[in-house]
C-alpha cells in the first residue's frame, strides 16, 4: 500500500509570493493534517481536514489555508510569504483523525529567500 | 490544555547501552500518548503508542514504553541501542477540540549512538 506522498519535496520561494503543497493520502484515510517544523518552535500543528471540510485549526495566521477534496487528497497555500516560514511541512494521513495512527509523509523542505 | 515535555534535546550512548529518553505529559483527561521517531529529511514514523489497554507498550524496533499515571510520565527505553537508532525522537499526545484531535508533540530529544 502507497505511503503518503508530498510534492514537491523542495521548494525555493522567495518573500511575497505564494506557495501550494499537496499531499495525497494512503487510500481510504479521509483526515489529513498539516505541521510545520522549525528548529526553534519544533511541531506545530496547522490544520486538519476531514471529508472535505477543515475539524480543526492551529495558532497561524490567515496567510496559511488549506483544502481537501474528494478523493482526499489536500493543499496547503501560505500567501505573502515571510522569511520565518522557512520549514519542513508535514503532512499525515489517517483512518478518521481520531486515536487511528498518523503516518506522515516525507515533508516538503520550502526555503524563503 | 494539553502538553508533552522531553527532558533533554541531546542525548548520547554507547552502542549496546541502555536508551532511556524521557516524555512527561499534562493532561486533564486520560490520554493518548506516542512515540514517534524522525531519521534525517523524512517524515516521523510511529514507533509506539499507548491507548490503555496496557501501561507497558512494545513497539517497533525493540523500543518499549511505560505509561505512568502517577508520575505522568511514558519515558521511551530499549535495552541495547544500535547505531542505526541515532535519529531524533518526539513524544506527542492527542488534544481533544470538539471530538476531534490533534497531536501536541515535544520537542524532539536527538540520540545519538556512539561506536
Amino acid at each position: 500500500k502507497a505511503g503518503v506522498t508530498q510534492t514537491p519535496r523542495y521548494l525555493i520561494k522567495t518573500r511575497g509570493q505564494q506557495v501550494t503543497l499537496s499531499c495525497s493520502p494512503i487510500s481510504g484515510h479521509r483526515s489529513v493534517s498539516w505541521y510545520q517544523q522549525t528548529p526553534g518552535q519544533g511541531l506545530q500543528f496547522l490544520f486538519e481536514y476531514f471529508s472535505e471540510t477543515q475539524r480543526n485549526k492551529g495558532n497561524f495566521p490567515g496567510r496559511f489555508s488549506g483544502r481537501q477534496f474528494s478523493n482526499s487528497r489536500s493543499e496547503m497555500n501560505v500567501s505573502t510569504l515571510e522569511l520565518g516560514d522557512s520549514a519542513l511541512y508535514l503532512c499525515a494521513s489517517s483512518l478518521d483523525g481520531g486515536m487511528a495512527e498518523a503516518f506522515f509523509g516525507q515533508g516538503t523542505r520550502l526555503t524563503v529567500v | 490544555a494539553q502538553s508533552v515535555t522531553q527532558l533533554g534535546s541531546h542525548v548520547s550512548v554507547s552502542e549496546g547501552a541502555l536508551v532511556l529518553l524521557r516524555c512527561n505529559y499534562s493532561s486533564s483527561v486520560p490520554p493518548y500518548l506516542f512515540w514517534y521517531v524522525q531519521y534525517p529529511n523524512q517524515g516521523l514514523q510511529l514507533l509506539l503508542k499507548y491507548t490503555s489497554a496496557a501501561t507497558l507498550v512494545k513497539g517497533i524496533n525493540g523500543f518499549e514504553a511505560e505509561f505512568k499515571k502517577s508520575e505522568t510520565s511514558f519515558h521511551l527505553t530499549k535495552p541495547s541501542a544500535h547505531m542505526s537508532d541515532a535519529a531524533e525522537y518526539f513524544c506527542a499526545v492527542t488534544s481533544t477540540t470538539s471530538g476531534t484531535y490533534k497531536y501536541i508533540f515535544g520537542t524532539g530529544t536527538r540520540l545519538k549512538v556512539l561506536a
